[in-house]
């Protein structure tokens, strides 16, 4: 049981360069988050998605898109990276009670 | 929308002493509040959480208080150890369904030998 999972750990983009972060849990959880971690600023919600096939928007979406086609699965796109992106991104899951667990993180670097 | 602050920033303790973090929330619809760990370097983990319905929990070292009327909510962690050094990150939510978690910015707890 691997609980939440990210891929890749690291990554370093030039500007205007496109990537896809991977979240997987093995948990069977219905709700999954991604999260971006700046300093000084706490953790923001970025999107999050209820259930295979659906997403919606979290507090900073712009910039990112998300797809959940598998419900183990929730994937975040960076369509034309900006410097304004370099952060730690986290995924979390959450199942039927109120605790969501996060996976190890993403270190985005864009230059 | 949610909004949380949360004090102070950076906390520095000797060990043995007690450590108390401060958070004020906005909305009054929240009613799920968890207090997350994250060491250098690792992810977020869930230490303790409290719901609306109660005003204190404790689990050993650590105890949450509530005051639903004043909107603020604290840590406490007694008798401090140097692993208890880390950034410690209150939230607020609505519980169930999506509940999508408000993170306040976080303290920088340093515990000395």
């Amino acid at each position: 049981n691997a609980g939440v999972t990210q891929t890749p750990k690291f990554r370093v983009l030039k500007t205007g360069q496109s990537m896809t972060l991977l979240c997987a849990q093995d948990m069977n959880h219905e709700y999954m988050y991604w999260y971006r971690q700046d300093p000084g600023m706490g953790l923001r919600l970025i999107h999050y998605s209820v259930g295979e096939g659906t997403t919606a928007k979290g507090e900073v979406p712009d910039g990112y898109n998300v797809s959940r086609l598998k419900k183990q699965n929730f994937l975040l796109g960076l369509e034309s990276a900006a410097p304004s992106q370099t952060s730690v991104y986290f995924c979390a899951s959450k199942g039927g009670t109120d605790t969501q667990y996060f996976g190890p993180g993403t270190r985005l670097t864009v230059l | 929308g949610e909004n949380v602050e949360q004090h102070p920033s950076t906390l520095s303790v000797q060990e043995g002493d007690s450590a108390v973090i401060k958070c004020t929330y906005s909305d009054s619809a929240s009613n799920y509040f968890p207090w997350y760990k994250q060491e250098l370097g690792k992810r977020p983990q869930l230490i303790i959480d409290i719901r609306s319905n109660v005003g204190e929990k404790k689990d050993q070292r650590i105890a949450v208080t509530l005051n639903k009327t004043a909107k603020h909510f604290s840590l406490h962690i007694t008798e401090t150890q140097p692993e208890d050094s880390a950034v410690y990150f209150c939230a607020a939510s609505q519980q169930g369904g999506y509940n999508k978690l408000i993170f306040g910015a976080g303290t920088r707890l340093a515990v000395h030998p």
